[in-house]
């Protein structure tokens, strides 16, 4: 069936601009995450939903970052005013559901993610 | 909070021989551990994953893992490595978010 797909896969933007990424998960997956990956770096967590509200937007860096998924299904992750520092690669993922209690996580199945340059 | 470390940066080995990507982790309590590949230009494919069952973990492509609580390990195994293994390789730890390592590019030569 069907993976995780994100779009744009490149995104080359303007410092000050505002852009946006979009991720479609598997259907029926409840839960949606967001990472970051620098350069070099391993992925980084940026905010988690459960259905349609954000149930940790813990790992956002600043109020420039923002993400919706109004109808439970698609998710777009909104940056304002783009700085150079922003430039990775942006990973979404999605999984069944998600464990009660924080313990573990259902598998989660990761989109090819959208390469974000800020010149 | 949970970490994890992999001690490699980088690892290369011929194709056929075996393959040892080495990782530790810090947890409160018992842990879920994955390992995750990435190949250029692909999304993450997950391995494998322990979640308190059996400690060897048999994962796709001949992989496997052992999770180790004595030594806060979790490495990585393969007896042979194939060309088409070369990728980088992440060890993650979970709480309920998914703590990534830094990775370890797997180099293959013929």
């Amino acid at each position: 069936g069907a993976g995780v797909s994100q779009t744009p896969s490149n995104k080359v933007t303007e410092k000050g601009k505002y852009v946006e990424l979009r991720c479609d998960p598997i259907s029926g997956h409840t839960a949606l995450y967001w990472y970051r990956q620098s350069l070099g770096q391993g992925p980084e967590f940026l905010i988690y939903f459960q259905g349609t509200g954000a149930a940790d937007d813990s790992g956002l860096p600043n109020d420039r970052f923002f993400a919706v998924r109004p109808e439970g299904s698609v998710s777009t992750l909104k940056i304002q005013r783009t700085e150079r520092g922003d430039s990775a690669v942006y990973l979404c993922a999605s999984s069944l559901t998600r464990l009660a209690g924080g313990r573990g996580t259902d598998t989660q199945y990761f989109g090819p993610g959208t390469r974000l340059t800020v010149l | 909070a949970q970490s994890v470390t992999q001690l490699d940066s980088h690892v290369s080995v011929s194709e056929g021989t075996p393959v040892l990507l080495r990782c530790n982790y810090s947890s409160s309590y018992s842990p879920s551990l994955f390992w995750y590949v990435q190949h250029p230009n692909k999304g993450l494919q997950l391995l494998l994953k322990y979640t308190s069952a059996a400690t060897l973990v048999k994962g796709i492509n001949g992989f496997e893992a052992e999770f180790k609580k004595s030594e806060t390990s979790f490495h990585l195994t393969k007896p042979s490595a194939h060309m088409s293994d070369a990728a980088e390789y992440f060890c993650v730890v979970s709480d309920g978010h998914m703590r990534f390592g830094a990775g370890t590019r797997l180099t293959v030569k013929p």
